[in-house]
């Protein structure tokens, strides 16, 4: 499968507990995205990554979320000390390198859904 | 701040008929709107999109129009089929930065 992968699928945790999500984006692209989605609303931006930089983060994102990409390939997002309000799909998304005839397209992976009891 | 927003947010239509979304948005500078189809508990999939030096664009039964001018683009889906049943977002993505803002999402219905 060379679409962007990633992991776990489901996390079930408890309240105050930290978890990591890892993302796999497609090999060639370096500009990498993190998303959040709750039910009925559309993606919410929280960071990204351009090779191993993290360009741009969310305002509306707490301190107790971090997102890493040592290599500028995979990346990790961690949260810390989870809450109820964290539960959500977080998705991960990849673009490729941008030229005056290149892509601004965004390919999606399949989520993390996590549910914080 | 960056904002889109995008209306309907619930939208039913008998199949055959035509269906239209239509999204606005703030920052004048941005130059890409992309509009993605979403079916329930799967990722968001790429279905057209438009830049921002062209006023239209087409494929098959979907359609995306741009009006700078009122900051505004609108997607029409023409001959509509029970497939076409999912939630759909637009998106803007500012100039000078790869951050997109998306849409709150129609939930868009086609009765058979």
């Amino acid at each position: 499968d060379t679409g962007v992968s990633q992991d776990p699928r489901h996390k079930i945790t408890k309240r105050g507990q930290n978890v990591t999500f890892r993302c796999d984006p497609i090999s060639e692209h370096n500009r990498l995205y993190w998303y959040r989605q709750t039910l009925g609303q559309g993606p919410e931006f929280l960071t990204y990554f351009q090779n191993e930089a993290q360009l741009e983060k969310s305002r509306l994102l707490s301190d107790r979320f971090s997102a890493e990409r040592p290599k500028g390939s995979f990346s990790t997002l961690e949260i810390q000390r989870t809450e109820q309000g964290d539960s959500a799909m977080y998705l991960c998304a990849s673009s490729s390198k941008v030229g005056l005839a290149g892509s601004f397209e965004q390919f999606f992976g399949p989520g993390t859904r996590l549910t914080v009891l | 701040g960056e904002n889109v927003e995008q209306h309907p947010s619930t939208l039913s239509v008998q199949e055959g008929d035509s269906a239209v979304i239509k999204c606005t948005y703030s920052d004048s500078a941005s130059n890409y709107f992309p509009w993605y189809k979403q079916e329930l508990g799967k990722r968001p999939q790429l279905i057209i999109d438009i830049r921002s030096n062209v006023g239209e664009k087409k494929d098959q039964r979907i359609a995306v129009t741009l009006n700078k001018t009122a900051k505004h683009f609108s997607l029409h889906i023409t001959e509509t089929q029970p497939e076409d049943s999912a939630v759909y977002f637009c998106a803007a993505l500012g100039s000078g930065t790869y951050k997109y803002i998306f849409g709150t999402g129609t939930r868009l219905k086609v009765l058979a």
